[in-house]
């Protein structure tokens, strides 16, 4: 398996301007969650799915920021419009019952 | 609300050392316990977790130890090596909640 696939790799934009970061889960996991990490708040839960159904979104920092799941197989976080205090490593990572996760490479996004 | 405390945030040892990495959180009502390692620019990789019935998980030269009475857990790394060098996250599962994470501690092992 080729692990959970994130994309863009990197992304640097201007602000106001839309963002949206992908992800592909670990086949047959039934869990994914998005994170974002910061050096100054570490490692922070945005959301998460079960069976691409949004359990728990509390972690989403504004109305800016939206994600979905439209099938088990992808994933999108779009934030828009983006500000530069948006930058950060954004990870997207994937569980087959929600108690170990398998996380992505990562998309480092820089918002000028 | 759970959160997760390591200490120290950095640490730099000479190869060959052994060394303790330090994990406490709030609650000890926990499903588990995982370490995580992350590497400059990339992603976590799981490196041990540790049931809530079990005290400890070995793999190579490192241990994790899980006390939940008293909040805490341990990573011990064995003859560290350069390539030892990394960001050591630790996270707790628990209640409803998924993953709380701590904010790591960076290790250099220098050669």
């Amino acid at each position: 398996d080729a692990g959970v696939i994130q994309s863009p790799r990197h992304e640097v934009t201007e602000m106001g301007q839309e963002v949206t970061l992908r992800c592909k889960p670990i086949s047959g996991h039934d869990y994914l969650f998005w994170y974002r990490q910061t050096m100054m708040r570490g490692l922070e839960l945005l959301i998460y799915f079960n069976n691409n159904v949004p359990i728990d979104d509390s972690g989403m920092p504004e109305d800016r920021f939206s994600a979905k799941m439209p099938n088990a197989s992808f994933s999108t976080l779009k934030i828009q419009p983006s500000e530069p205090r948006d930058s950060a490593v954004y990870f997207c990572a994937s569980s087959p019952q929600g108690y170990e996760q398998y996380f992505g490479p990562g998309t480092r996004l820089t918002v000028t | 609300k759970q959160e997760v405390t390591q200490i120290p945030a950095a640490l730099s040892v000479p190869e060959g050392e052994n060394l303790v990495l330090n994990c406490s959180f709030t609650d000890s009502a926990i499903y588990n316990l995982q370490w995580f390692r992350q590497d400059p620019g990339k992603g976590l990789t799981s490196l041990l977790l540790i049931q809530s019935s079990q005290r400890e998980q070995t793999s190579g030269r490192l241990n994790a130890s899980l006390d939940k009475s008293s909040g805490r857990s341990t990573l011990y790394i064995a003859a560290s090596q350069p390539g030892d060098s990394a960001t050591y996250l630790c996270a707790v599962l628990s209640g409803n909640t998924p993953l709380v994470f701590g904010k790591g501690t960076r290790l250099s092992v220098i050669a």
